[in-house]
């Protein structure tokens, strides 16, 4: 079963604009989140992440909000740029079980001219 | 400073044949993941080590599959016989023990005929 869902295979965004990427999750013991970009051909790269003690983490362009209540986590990518042009995973671990990254299925972003 | 090295990145091999493939983690980090990435399962967590120890392999998807770390700075994924089903990209990442943040490799993109 998926624990970790982003349900939108891809997005679209002009250069300059916010990306804002979805992931919700099930499992209430996970308590530590993490977002990867990936591009083709190679291995995915840590961009940001957020422990359950917060609701907010930035980053330079990149801000990572969690809504415990709702079980939903979203990036956002302010502003977007060519090169953030990329397949971005959320995945999720429990403390009970660090190491046991759970992925979701990824988001691909296209930031057009 | 070099990242997760894995070897080879593609491999073609017919059904029935012995796959090995090879992972070298950043020095210092003692904590070792295999993945495999597909269409169907996405990015899946097979086994991974801490201290060169096998911790959880609950991931792997049959007694065709072995991993070994004999040592701090290389491991190995095995599968034997592989099978078409194999076929997908596998990674390596490693990261510091208690860190969540796991560094990946570049994969090894995996074809069985």
């Amino acid at each position: 079963d998926q624990q970790v869902k982003q349900n939108s295979p891809s997005l679209s965004v002009q250069e300059g604009r916010i990306s804002i990427l979805n992931c919700d999750y099930t499992n209430s013991m996970f308590d530590y989140f993490l977002w990867y970009k990936k591009y083709p051909a190679e291995g995915p790269t840590f961009l940001i992440s957020i422990s359950s003690i917060k609701d907010k983490n930035e980053d330079g362009r990149f801000t990572v909000f969690l809504n415990k209540s709702a079980k939903h986590l979203s990036l956002h990518i302010v502003p977007s740029q060519p090169g953030d042009s990329a397949v971005y995973f959320c995945a999720a671990s429990a403390l009970d079980s660090w190491g046991k990254l759970q992925f979701g299925a990824g988001t691909q972003v296209v930031v057009t001219p | 400073d070099a990242g997760v090295i894995q070897s080879p990145r593609h491999e073609v091999t017919e059904m029935g044949q012995e796959v090995t493939l090879r992972c070298k983690p950043i020095s210092g980090h003692n904590s070792l993941f295999w993945y495999r990435q597909t269409m169907m399962r996405g990015l899946e967590l097979l086994i991974y080590f801490n201290n060169n120890v096998p911790i959880d392999d609950s991931g792997m998807p049959e007694d065709r599959f072995s991993a070994k770390m004999p040592n701090a700075s290389f491991s190995t994924l095995k599968i034997q016989p592989s099978e078409p089903r194999d076929s997908a990209v596998y990674f390596c990442a490693s990261c510091p023990s208690s860190y969540n943040e796991q560094f990946f490799g570049p994969g090894t993109r995996l074809t069985v005929l």
